[in-house]
Order: structure tokens, then sequence, then C-alpha cells
């Protein structure tokens, strides 16, 4: 149960786009599609941004996007904002009722 | 509106034993999953354990597989983690979370409502 892999940080000014990847291997990511994002502002709890693979919670704005090819996933924030700034993490169903979150991204806004 | 409070966090020494649970409201505790996850200071989230809606379907991380135990009381629209030989390493925020699917066998789970988490620490 190793943590998937995202970069430590990506950052973009407002109105541009970003992509956070997360690299798990064929024993999670890879072989369900049953990955998530999630939002993480400090001293909150965490949010739940996008679920099987690409759907949106009701309330999540559509600027958020992602997708999967192999075993790597993806999550595209566009048209930045500022409360977009906060740290981001992947999830991935990995079977026997078990679950691996990545290693967390932090978003800052320049 | 769905409210998940977390409690029993606190100060316990290396090897001793402690209990959390998770008070909820606001949805038919009875016919989701339910999660535990935890986030050590200055570190990222971490899955920790999950039950399903049945409690027939239970999963553990292998850091803590052997030493805690996840459990519900549907009653009581409670759920728990009991935790033994506790160590340094399992110092924490712990979250409780809502699956988002009703009747959630924990495949495919997400964890769609959060509470504000319970905060152990472990040392001598």
């Amino acid at each position: 149960q190793s943590a998937l892999t995202q970069p430590r940080s990506v950052s973009g000014s407002p109105g541009q786009s970003v992509t956070i990847s997360c690299t798990g291997t064929s024993s999670d990511v890879g072989n369900y599609n049953y990955v998530s994002w999630y939002q993480h502002h400090p001293a909150k709890a965490p949010k739940l941004m996008i679920y099987d693979i690409n759907r949106r919670p009701s309330g999540v704005p559509d600027r958020f996007s992602a997708s999967k090819s192999g075993n790597t996933a993806s999550l595209n924030i566009s048209g930045l904002q500022t409360e977009d700034e906060a740290d981001y993490y992947c999830c991935s169903y990995s079977g026997s009722y078990t679950y691996v979150f990545g290693t967390g991204t932090k978003v800052t806004v320049l | 509106e769905v409210r998940l409070v977390e409690s029993g966090g606190g100060l316990v020494q290396p090897g001793r034993s402690l209990r959390l649970s998770c008070s909820t409201s606001g949805f038919t505790f009875g016919d989701y999953a339910m999660h535990w996850v935890r986030q050590a200071p200055g570190k990222g989230l971490e899955w920790v354990s999950s039950i399903g809606w049945k409690s027939a379907n239970i999963g553990y991380a292998a850091s803590v597989k052997g030493r805690f135990t996840i459990s519900r009381d549907n009653a009581k629209n409670s759920l728990y983690l009991d935790m033994n030989s506790l160590r340094v390493e399992d110092t924490a925020l712990y979250y409780c979370a809502k699956d988002r699917a009703i009747f959630g066998v924990v495949i495919g789970s997400y964890f769609e409502s959060w509470g504000q988490g319970t905060l152990l620490t472990v040392s001598s």
C-alpha cells in the first residue's frame, strides 16, 4: 500500500490552468475505475471534488475536470481562482476493501 | 444536514489502547459505509479503515491491520475505532467520513462528508 505519487506543488496565475498527476500501479489506479480527488484547505475538512475518475458531485464547479490513463490519473483546474489554493489528494481503491491516497499536491495561486 | 463529530482523541503513551468515536446525524447512518482517515502533523491524508453498511466488508491499512478494529452501532448512529498497541507514528488527526453511496460495500467508496477530526498524540 504505497502512497500514489503526486507532484509536491503546482502553481498558476488566476485564470490559468493547472494539472495535477497521480501515479499509481496496476494494483490500484491502473486496475480500478474508482479514483477520486479531494480538496483540503488548512484547518478544514477535506472536500470530495471528483469521483469515478471524472464525475463531479453537485456543487463542484465545472472548472474541475479529471481523467485517467493507465496507472496515472490527472486533475485539471481551469480558470484558476484564489479560492482554489489548497492541498489536493487523489485516492484509489486498491482491492480487498482497501484504499490508498496520493502524497498530496499544494496548489498555489500566484 | 449531515453532521459527523469525532471524539476520544488525546495524549496516550506508546503501547496503550484508545477508542475513537464518531457520532453522526442528518442521515440514515445504518444505510452507509463509513470510514476513518488520518493526517499526521505536516503529512498527507492516509486511509485507515472502512466498514460496509452491514459491517460485512471491512478493510484496514497495512500500517494498522492487527492493531486497530473498526466497528459501528447503527442504533446509536455511531462509528468506532479501537486502537491497540499504539505507536508514536499513529499520532495524527483522525477524521470520520461518510460514504457517498447508499448501501456501500467498501468497493468503489468515496468519502463524501467529513468530520472536523479528533487529535491523537502518542508520546511518552
